[in-house]
């Protein structure tokens, strides 16, 4: 399994454009989550789904933000409009279940200038 | 707000000697996970203790839980230049919600 892939690796986009950062979690992981690391906050977890719903999404900051998961194997993470504030690495993990491991992507580093 | 922080927010030792990190956090807990991340990478899980276990071993890792004091500790033994990393703790079981929340991380350098 090449595991839990995000695209794109670095995103620098100007502020009031939107921005689409997307996820493939590891085939058979029923749990997907989306945090986001910065030097001020540490990691935050954003939203996290259960078998393509979304169970809590109250770390979501604001309404600019928004999460959907269409299908097992596809999640994104959209922001619009960007604002400077929300630049910082983007994780998505997946894991089997709660209460264990997660697996987590490279991350995608978001500039918004 | 967080539930694990650890301590030392930075450690740098001499690759061989043995490297020890500690997190304590608030609340009641399901289990407590250590997980290395690498510069510019994803989080690697480490090794996962649950509240009913004591100690844990894993290689050179060895993760004590001790509840009663809300700490764990990690400890990396014979260290080596590819154990510099940052390391953090995340803990589950926050008043029923089952979510992992991290602490901000110790930053680990070993000097060869």
């Amino acid at each position: 399994d090449a595991g839990v892939i995000q695209s794109p690796r670095h995103e620098v986009t100007e502020m009031g454009q939107e921005v689409t950062l997307r996820c493939k979690p590891i085939s058979g992981h029923d749990y997907l989550f989306w945090y986001r690391q910065t030097m001020m906050r540490g990691l935050e977890l954003l939203i996290y789904f259960n078998n393509n719903v979304p169970i809590d999404d109250s770390g979501m900051p604001e309404d600019r933000f928004s999460a959907k998961m269409p299908n097992a194997s596809f999640s994104t993470l959209k922001i619009q409009p960007s604002e400077p504030r929300d630049s910082a690495v983007y994780f998505c993990a997946s894991s089997l279940s709660l209460g264990i491991g997660y697996t987590f992507g490279s991350g995608t580093r978001l500039t918004v200038v | 707000s967080q539930q694990g922080e650890e301590d030392p927010q930075a450690l740098s030792i001499q690759e061989g000697e043995n490297a020890t990190m500690n997190c304590s956090y608030k609340t009641s807990i399901n289990n407590l996970q250590w997980y290395r991340q690498n510069s510019g990478r994803g989080l690697v899980h480490l090794i996962l203790i649950r509240s009913n276990e004591r100690e844990k071993h894993s290689g050179r890792l060895r993760v004590t839980l001790d509840t009663s004091k809300k700490s764990s500790s990690l400890l990396i033994t014979a260290s080596r230049a590819a154990d510099t990393a940052s390391y953090f703790c995340a803990t589950d079981g926050i008043q029923g919600a089952q979510k992992l929340v991290f602490g901000q991380g110790t930053r680990l350098t070993i000097n060869p």
